[in-house]
């Protein structure tokens, strides 16, 4: 079974870009995952899948300013040009075995 | 566009049951995997179980099995969760989920307390 590491928290500015980082567990450096955005008392909302070769796919209205890449284990979402809304919780999940990891809160300063 | 409406969740105390259900709509429901997510209070999110389409595979996590039974009514559109032998440390928002293509899809939640 898969582990994901995410970092508790994460901050930026308004405007800026910020850079997640999802990190899969040994022996699992190819699995696809997915990644989700939990604003403040909402329910999870799905942002895209993405694959080990950075390859992804959005959900329907999910802003160009999200996007994915990965290296090795890594699965990153990069969100460009920070707003005030996206200041939330963002999970990755292992799009095969039901895995997410622990959520990084993403602070908007 | 897809909904998941989920119903049923309220205060338990513990040992007690509840059933919960997610309605489906805007799309074909038993063409498709479900699944019921849960997130505690300040807490990350679990997956709980999932059911095939035509209900013959069923998975859960560790922690419940035995004590919940997910179930599905394709002539209804309906997922269910029926949860017994309830502790505190089900105390969730609990969401249904769903798959289609390579997008995911989650309803709004209900939440279950479990207290004395």
């Amino acid at each position: 079974q898969p582990v994901l590491t995410q970092s508790s928290s994460a901050s930026a500015s308004l405007g800026s870009s910020v850079k997640l980082t999802c990190t899969l567990s040994s022996g699992h450096s190819t699995y696809i995952i997915a990644w989700h955005q939990q604003q403040p008392g909402k329910a999870p909302r799905y942002l895209m899948k993405l694959e080990g070769s950075g390859s992804y796919n959005k959900g329907s209205g999910v802003p160009d300013r999200f996007s994915g890449s990965s290296s090795g284990a890594d699965r990153y979402l990069t969100i460009s040009n920070l707003q005030s809304e996206d200041e939330a919780d963002y999970y990755c999940e292992t799009w095969d075995s039901k895995v997410f990891g622990g959520g990084t809160k993403l602070t908007v300063l | 566009e897809v909904q998941l409406v989920e119903s049923g969740g309220g205060l338990v105390q513990p040992g007690g049951s509840l059933r919960l259900s997610c309605a489906a709509s805007e799309f074909t429901f038993s063409s498709y995997w479900m699944s019921w997510v849960r997130q505690a209070p300040g807490k990350g999110l679990e997956w709980v179980a999932n059911i095939k389409q035509d209900g013959s595979e069923k998975y859960y996590v560790d922690s419940v099995k035995g004590r919940f039974t997910i179930s599905r009514d394709n002539a209804k559109n309906s997922l269910y969760l029926q949860m017994n032998s309830l502790r505190a440390e089900d105390t969730a928002v609990y969401y249904c989920a769903m798959r289609i293509s390579t997008i995911e899809f989650w309803g709004q939640g209900t939440l279950v307390t479990v207290s004395s």
